[in-house]
């Protein structure tokens, strides 16, 4: 069964330093999110992209976030200068082509990143 | 008001009862309802979408009441691998792609 896969699982970084965080969404996906859950919390969306730009993007989605499809089929996810309450678990999903908001998201198993 | 509400839990509840947990949210608008469940540190994965006139998949029944602005779920004779965070999610009015989640109720199942 396709899947969405993320690396790495874990992620440790000093304050301040630049993370990237790579996703592989499912290969016929058109549709792809970035969403956060910091520990204990809810999940909480970021960014939505589509058709090589961004579609929507919430309040957490500063200038200090950016994301990318470099490829035909990596979606990252930077953060530029991390700041401890950026620790959290950040989620890639991805879905199908249809238009509808039913379509179903399918999530990847998460990088958890630590900032120190 | 928080834009969708669950009562955080937990609910434990022995193997093979029924258990049953809302969820209310804000918006009346709201076209599109889902819920997720979630294991302990792991990514959410898609229960069951939740429709107009209520729908079921095996052991698992939702609703949505559109009046009071709530949608359930209920669980049939559960087993020991139901226990998780169950959450409710909503898309948000206006948007195309984004949803909102509640916290999640914690569910345990004991033997």
């Amino acid at each position: 069964e396709p899947e969405v896969t993320q690396t790495p699982s874990h992620q440790v970084t000093q304050m301040g330093q630049e993370v990237i965080l790579r996703c592989v969404p499912i290969s016929n996906h058109l549709y792809f999110y970035w969403y956060r859950q910091i520990l204990g919390q809810k999940v909480e969306f970021l960014v939505s992209f589509y058709n090589n730009e961004i579609s929507e993007k919430s309040e957490i989605f500063d200038d200090q976030f950016s994301v990318e499809r470099p490829d035909g089929s990596n979606f990252t996810l930077k953060i530029r200068s991390t700041k401890l309450e950026d620790s959290a678990m950040y989620f890639c999903a991805s879905r199908g082509a249809g238009t509808s908001g039913d379509n179903e998201q399918f999530f990847g198993p998460g990088t958890r990143l630590t900032v120190l | 008001r928080k834009e969708v509400e669950q009562d955080p839990g937990p609910f434990n509840v022995p193997e093979g009862a029924t258990v049953a947990f809302n969820c209310t949210y804000s918006n009346s608008a709201s076209q599109s309802f889902f819920w997720y469940r979630q294991d302990c540190r792991k990514e959410p994965k898609l229960l069951m979408s939740v429709y107009s006139s209520g729908n079921e998949d095996g052991r698992f029944t939702a609703q949505l009441n559109r009046a009071s602005q709530y949608i359930s779920l209920l669980i049939r004779d559960s087993k020991l691998s139901d226990s998780a965070t169950y959450l409710c999610v909503v898309n948000k009015v206006g948007s195309n792609y984004q949803l909102i989640w509640g916290a999640g109720t914690k569910l345990i199942i004991k033997p």
